[in-house]
């Protein structure tokens, strides 16, 4: 079955790394994504990773997948007050042309000055 | 380019009621998905629609949730009669065909039943 699981709040300081963390169950996952929702907003995509890479970096993101543990993560650099938002992670199973995303609760990242 | 819209914005509604869901997608994306948040919870899969077609509804709750998209362009989800566990946030998302066709999502639509 597909189930995903991210920890419910991060607390950082600005300028520090975030990185929050999230696992998964499906195997057969093809594609693994982090979106970010600010209050009040819809779900904005950061980025995501091919089930068969094991890291990309994209400027201040980066994102490790251990796929032997089904184990997902996302580092911010330098985090700003900008940042905070609710991140969630989401598993993508291919179906009939398109896929399915399994999400996880959200974790609600707060930066402090 | 226009990303995916949803209309309305907030819905509040009496138990019993009925309110229907828009979502228009991005030019061109033949696939459509609805999801919905229950407060708290996790963001849930509804149905999924490859042009006008469904492709997976085993996501719906039951059959108070009617979801149609005639001419495979804008999409509607009714929820008749409204019950208070329907309260939540209802997100649309649009991708072109193919398994690896990123999902692009709507702000939502934040329905409360009272």
């Amino acid at each position: 079955g597909e189930d995903v699981e991210q920890s419910l709040f991060l607390s950082v300081r600005e300028g520090d790394s975030s990185v929050i963390n999230c696992t998964y169950t499906d195997s057969s996952s093809t594609y693994l994504y982090w979106y970010k929702q600010e209050p009040g907003a819809g779900l904005q995509l950061l980025t995501y990773i091919f089930s068969n890479m094991d890291m990309k970096q994209d400027q201040r993101l980066t994102v490790l997948l251990n796929k032997k543990d089904k184990h997902l993560s996302l580092r911010i650099a330098d985090t700003q007050t900008g940042d905070s938002a609710i991140y969630f992670c989401a598993e993508s199973i291919s179906r009939g042309g398109g896929n399915k995303l399994t999400f996880g609760t959200g974790t609600q990242l707060k930066v402090e000055l | 380019e226009a990303g995916v819209t949803q209309f309305p914005s907030h819905s509040v509604i009496e138990k019993g009621q009925t309110v229907t869901l828009r979502c228009d997608p991005i030019s061109g994306h033949d696939n459509l998905y609805w999801y919905r948040r229950v407060m708290g919870k996790e963001i849930k899969f509804l149905l999924h629609f490859v042009k006008e077609s469904k492709q997976d509804e085993s996501g719906m709750p039951n059959n108070r949730f009617l979801a149609e998209r005639t001419g495979g362009t804008y999409s509607t989800l009714k929820v008749q009669p409204a019950e208070l566990e329907d309260s939540g946030v209802y997100f649309c998302a649009s991708s072109p065909l193919g398994p690896s066709g990123t999902q692009y999502f709507g702000p939502g639509t934040r329905l409360l039943v009272l």
